[in-house]
């Protein structure tokens, strides 16, 4: 059984990093073929893929956040983690991990963050 | 680069089916067969209930069918039930550097 859970701080101010926790279960991520990414989704908004980590480490970003985002991961503990610098109130959303194989197949619940002073 | 397009709105009675577009180009939905529908309700995450344009996974109602012509793929909800309102989302893989896109949103209401 598949299940991912996102965690991280509730609110950050702007200008700060944001770090955020995928913590999963169900799977390897050094499998043929898997990967974690990352959806978030503003407040009555639509999904925007902001970046995915493959089994061979292949890291992609979306290009419009690409320069304020880091994605990485510890094996160890079945963990990808997700780095945003200079937050925005317009970064504010809810902020989805995922299992990918083709396509995004097992989500978590979703943490919300919002930016503000 | 912009989102793929849906419909903002669709609705449709107990029973009826509806059909939700989702539009792109021949860089994405036109040029790949990786087009996901998720449905999520309120307060919820997405889930996934087409991949592959075509394909519903386990446990999904065959109520639920995906098609695509061109560079439009389209989702089919027949036999509509009141559970089925919701958000739908479209998504594709691009060979533009963003490599995955989403559609805007549809909201599905159940009359």
């Amino acid at each position: 059984q598949i299940t991912l859970k996102e965690s991280g701080p509730p609110l950050v101010k702007p200008t700060q990093t944001l770090t955020l926790t995928c913590t999963f279960s169900g799977f390897s991520l050094n499998t043929l073929g898997v990967g974690v990414g990352w959806i978030r989704q503003p407040p009555g908004k639509a999904l925007e893929w902001l970046a995915l980590l493959h089994w061979d480490d292949d890291e992609r970003y979306s290009p419009f956040l690409k320069n304020r985002l880091t994605i990485t991961k510890d094996t160890a503990k079945n963990q990808v983690v997700l780095t945003m610098t200079n937050m925005d109130p317009v970064d504010t959303a809810t902020y989805y991990c995922a299992h990918r194989r083709g396509y995004f197949d097992f989500w978590g619940q979703g943490t919300l963050v919002t930016v503000s002073s | 680069q912009s989102a793929l397009a849906q419909p903002a709105s669709v609705s449709g009675s107990p029973g009826q089916s509806i059909t939700i577009s989702c539009t792109g180009t021949s860089s994405d939905v036109g040029g790949y067969d990786s087009v996901s529908w998720y449905q999520q309700h309120p307060g919820k995450a997405p889930k996934l209930i087409i991949y592959e344009v075509t394909n519903r996974p386990s446990g999904v109602s065959n109520r639920f069918s995906g098609s695509k012509s061109g560079n439009t793929a389209s989702l089919t909800i027949s036999g509509l039930q009141a559970e089925d309102e919701a958000d739908y989302h479209c998504s594709s893989y691009t060979s533009s550097s963003t490599f995955e896109i989403f559609g805007g949103g549809t909201k599905l209401t159940v009359l």
